[in-house]
């Protein structure tokens, strides 16, 4: 079975510039989260959605947002980009609402300049 | 709130040698954590995870843990590391968020590195 799987696997952008991450959860999951990963941290959670529905959001500023289509899949957006959100964007899915158990994906590594 | 302290943030080891790497949580509420791997490039794997039952858990790749209460720690354990073993260990604790879902809350990470 495929795991979670992420699109592009690298982007480069320029300041000011809007990007669209996707995420595509395991077969059978209907929570995906996503997590902002920068070089030498831990991964710090942005948001998590279960059925369409936002079920929690980190500390991020409203540049950041996202959805959950009806098949499960899902975008990251990221307008007016700062050289500070350079990092590897993780997407995690995981089974049920309660989205405890997560599974991830490879992640896209996003670089501004 | 929630917290998560990897003392170590490098550990090196000789091969087939036993590793121990630490992780201290801090929880208000019901404790579930977790051990995931990054090998270079690449996303996180699930290690092993700690949701309730006996406090000694065993994952992949010959890994085990151990959920102590008392001490607030979790650490992981491997009675004998190979080459491949190296890579970057975080230790997570998973908390309610306000929309009924549950995130994950990351320690800082600890490198092994294994030497021949």
């Amino acid at each position: 079975d495929a795991g979670v799987t992420q699109s592009p696997t690298h982007l480069i952008k320029t300041r000011g510039q809007q990007v669209t991450l996707r995420c595509s959860p395991i077969s059978g999951h209907k929570s995906v989260s996503w997590y902002q990963q920068v070089l030498g941290q831990g991964p710090q959670f942005i948001f998590q959605y279960y059925e369409k529905e936002e079920r929690g959001r980190g500390n991020f500023p409203d540049r950041f947002s996202a959805r959950q289509f009806p098949n499960y899949s899902s975008e990251l957006n990221v307008n007016a980009l700062l050289l500070g959100d350079s990092a590897l964007y993780l997407c995690a899915s995981s089974l049920d609402s309660g989205g405890l158990t997560q599974y991830f994906g490879p992640g896209t590594r996003l670089t501004v300049l | 709130a929630q917290s998560v302290t990897q003392l170590d943030s490098q550990v090196p080891v000789f091969e087939e040698a036993p590793v121990e790497l630490r992780c201290n949580y801090s929880s208000s509420v019901s404790v579930y954590l977790f051990w995931y791997v990054q090998y270079p490039n690449q996303g996180l794997q699930l290690l092993l995870k700690y949701l309730s039952g006996s406090t000694l858990v065993k994952g992949i790749n010959g890994f085990e843990a151990e959920f102590n209460k008392s001490q607030t720690s979790f650490h992981l354990r491997k009675p004998s590391v190979h080459i491949s073993d190296t890579a970057e260990y975080f230790c997570a604790v998973s908390a309610p968020s306000e929309g009924g879902g549950n995130k994950l809350t990351f320690g800082t990470g600890t490198q092994l590195k294994v030497e021949l």
